[in-house]
Parts: C-alpha cells; sequence; structure tokens
C-alpha cells in the first residue's frame, strides 16, 4: 500500500498571504489528522477528521482551518500567515478507532 | 489538563547494550499510549501502542515498552540496541475516556544515539 502523502514538500509563503496543504491518507484510511512541529514547541495536534467530520481540534487560533473530502483526502488552510507559522506541517492517516497513526513526510513551510 | 514528560533530551548507549527511553504521562481518564520513532530526513513511524491488557506490549523492530499505571509510566526499552536505532523518539498519550478529550498529546521527544 502507498504511504500517506503531503503536497506540497516545501513551501516558502510572505506574511499575510494563505496557503493550502494536501494530504492523501493511506488507502481506507477514514481519519485524518494534522500537526504542526516546530524545535521550540515540539509536536503540536491541529485537528482531526473522520468522514469529512472534525472530531477533534487543537488549541490553534481559527487562522487554521481543515476539511476532508469524501475520499478521504485532507486539505488544511491557514490564513493571514505570521512568521511563527513557519514549521514542519505533519499529516497522519489511520483506521476508525485504532488511533494507531501513519504519518506523511510532512510540508515543510517557510514564512518570510 | 493530559500531558506527557520524556526527562531525557538525549540517550546514550552502546550498541548491543539495553536501552531504555522513559515517558511518565497524565490523564485523567483511560490512556492509550504510543511511542513513535522519526528517522533523519523521514516521517514519524509507528512502533508500538497499549490500550488495554498486557502490561508488556511488542511492537516493531524488537522494541517493548512497560505500562505501569501505579507510576504513570510507559518506558521503552530494546534488550540490544543497534546503530541503526539512533534516532528521535516521542511518546504520546489519548485520553479515550467517557468525557475524554480525545487529543494527541506528544512527549518533546528523546534523541537515541547508539555508538558502535
Amino acid at each position: 500500500k502507498a504511504g500517506v502523502t503531503q503536497t506540497p514538500r516545501y513551501l516558502i509563503k510572505t506574511r499575510g498571504q494563505q496557503v493550502t496543504l494536501s494530504c492523501s491518507p493511506i488507502s481506507g484510511h477514514r481519519s485524518v489528522s494534522w500537526y504542526q512541529q516546530t524545535p521550540g514547541q515540539g509536536l503540536q495536534f491541529l485537528f482531526e477528521y473522520f468522514s469529512e467530520t472534525q472530531r477533534n481540534k487543537g488549541n490553534f487560533p481559527g487562522r487554521f482551518s481543515g476539511r476532508q473530502f469524501s475520499n478521504s483526502r485532507s486539505e488544511m488552510n491557514v490564513s493571514t500567515l505570521e512568521l511563527g507559522d513557519s514549521a514542519l506541517y505533519l499529516c497522519a492517516s489511520s483506521l476508525a478507532e485504532t488511533y494507531e497513526q501513519y504519518f506523511g513526510p510532512g510540508t515543510r513551510l517557510t514564512v518570510t | 489538563a493530559q500531558s506527557v514528560a520524556q526527562p531525557e533530551d538525549q540517550v546514550n548507549v552502546a550498541e548491543g547494550n539495553p536501552l531504555t527511553v522513559k515517558c511518565t504521562y497524565s490523564v485523567s481518564g483511560n490512556p492509550y499510549l504510543f511511542w513513535y520513532v522519526q528517522y533523519p530526513n523521514r516521517g514519524l513511524q509507528f512502533l508500538l501502542k497499549y490500550i488495554t491488557g498486557d502490561n508488556l506490549v511488542k511492537g516493531s523492530y524488537g522494541f517493548e515498552a512497560e505500562f505501569n499505571k501505579s507510576q504513570t509510566s510507559f518506558h521503552l526499552k530494546k534488550p540490544s540496541a543497534l546503530v541503526s536505532d539512533s534516532a528521535l523518539y516521542f511518546c504520546a498519550v489519548r485520553d479515550t475516556s467517557p468525557g475524554g478529550s480525545y487529543i494527541p498529546t506528544f512527549g518533546r521527544g528523546t534523541s537515541l544515539i547508539v555508538h558502535p
């Protein structure tokens, strides 16, 4: 089976712009989660989707949003980018209730 | 609020020796506990999990972890370390009890360095 894929792998944006990141889960996985990884804060949970519904949400401002499509693919959007949004954004997929997550390689976002 | 602590930023061990990477947690309900490994320039990989049952959980690559409810710990262990085990290890917890947050919380990570 193909693993979790994320596009793009690298992204450079300017402060104030918005960005959309994409994630394709492992075939058959209906749960998709997003994380932000930074050296200072470590790995922080953004949100989790299951069958197109947001199931859990972390403690991030409303500038961070996401959605899941009927084929389980997911996107996350960050509006009005700030320098502090520079991070590695990781997507993970899992079977419905196992919570055993399989991570993609991440999207490295740099905000200048 | 739930939390995970990995008290050691770095663990050094000689190849062939046993290794332990420590993790303690705090949740109000019943924890689901996980270990993940992140190799350089690669994504996080699932190693093992504890949900219920035997306190000793076996996972990938010869790793195992022991759940200790009284000490709220979930230490990762391997009887004989390999140089290729050198990586960043993350412990994670979810509170899946009724009324629990269900939000996954990760530790800050422990860098394991195995010396030849």
